[in-house]
């Protein structure tokens, strides 16, 4: 049974640390996105990519966030330095095709 | 800033009951609906995606329309059971990007 694997699934750091979450999709999933979870936001998309090439990062913040699928069976999200209005759940996501995404179980990140 | 409105925000029912959810977003632009289970402490599951105005799709006792023209879809659960218990996200997809709504959280008590 495939599945979306993340890494780590819990993450507790100190403000200006860097982070770095990993992602492994589906093998054939193409389409990677990155979401982040948060009480007030819900679930919203930060990045993604298509065949390893970004397509759309509008929802980053992109002076401290940043995304990298340096192959097609990882996909990287680094914060640096990271801040306590990190904390959040990040999910990373795969599909085929434009149709349903498979979600891995997400890493809980908390930054004192 | 495209506003997806979930509609109850939360639902208690008993075991049994019958019941919908309703999912509003802009029509235009819109390519596809997807309608995802979230148990707690787990991932986002994900239980149809509809492109077609007048679409229905069923899976067991949970069904879903969806109207493209005026922007809703509704999800409809018959029968509910405790393991139903979960938040409900629905998902218009515009140009490859899911803008999901916040949910409607349901639980069924036994």
């Amino acid at each position: 049974d495939a599945r979306v694997t993340q890494t780590p699934r819990h993450k507790v750091t100190e403000m200006g640390q860097e982070v770095t979450m990993r992602c492994q999709p589906i093998l054939g999933h193409n389409t990677v996105f990155w979401y982040r979870q948060t009480m007030m936001q819900g679930l919203e998309l930060l990045a993604y990519f298509r065949n390893r090439a970004p397509l759309d990062d509008s929802g980053m913040p992109k002076d401290r966030f940043s995304a990298e699928m340096p192959d097609a069976t990882l996909a990287t999200l680094k914060i640096q330095p990271s801040e306590p209005r990190d904390s959040a759940v990040y999910f990373c996501a795969g599909t085929s095709s434009y149709n349903e995404q498979f979600f891995g179980p997400g890493t809980r990140l908390t930054v004192l | 800033i495209l506003n997806v409105e979930q509609s109850p925000q939360s639902l208690h029912v008993q075991e049994g009951d019958s019941t919908n959810f309703t999912c509003s977003f802009p029509s235009s632009n819109f390519y596809a609906l997807h309608w995802y289970r979230w148990e707690t402490a787990k991932s986002p599951e994900a239980l149809f995606v509809m492109t077609l105005n007048g679409d229905e799709k069923k899976k067991g006792r949970i069904s879903a329309t969806l109207n493209t023209k005026e922007g809703y879809s509704y999800l409809y659960i018959k029968g509910s059971q405790p393991e139903d218990s979960a938040t409900y996200l629905c998902a218009p997809e515009y140009g490859n990007k899911l803008v999901f709504g916040a949910g409607t959280i349901l639980r069924v008590k036994s």
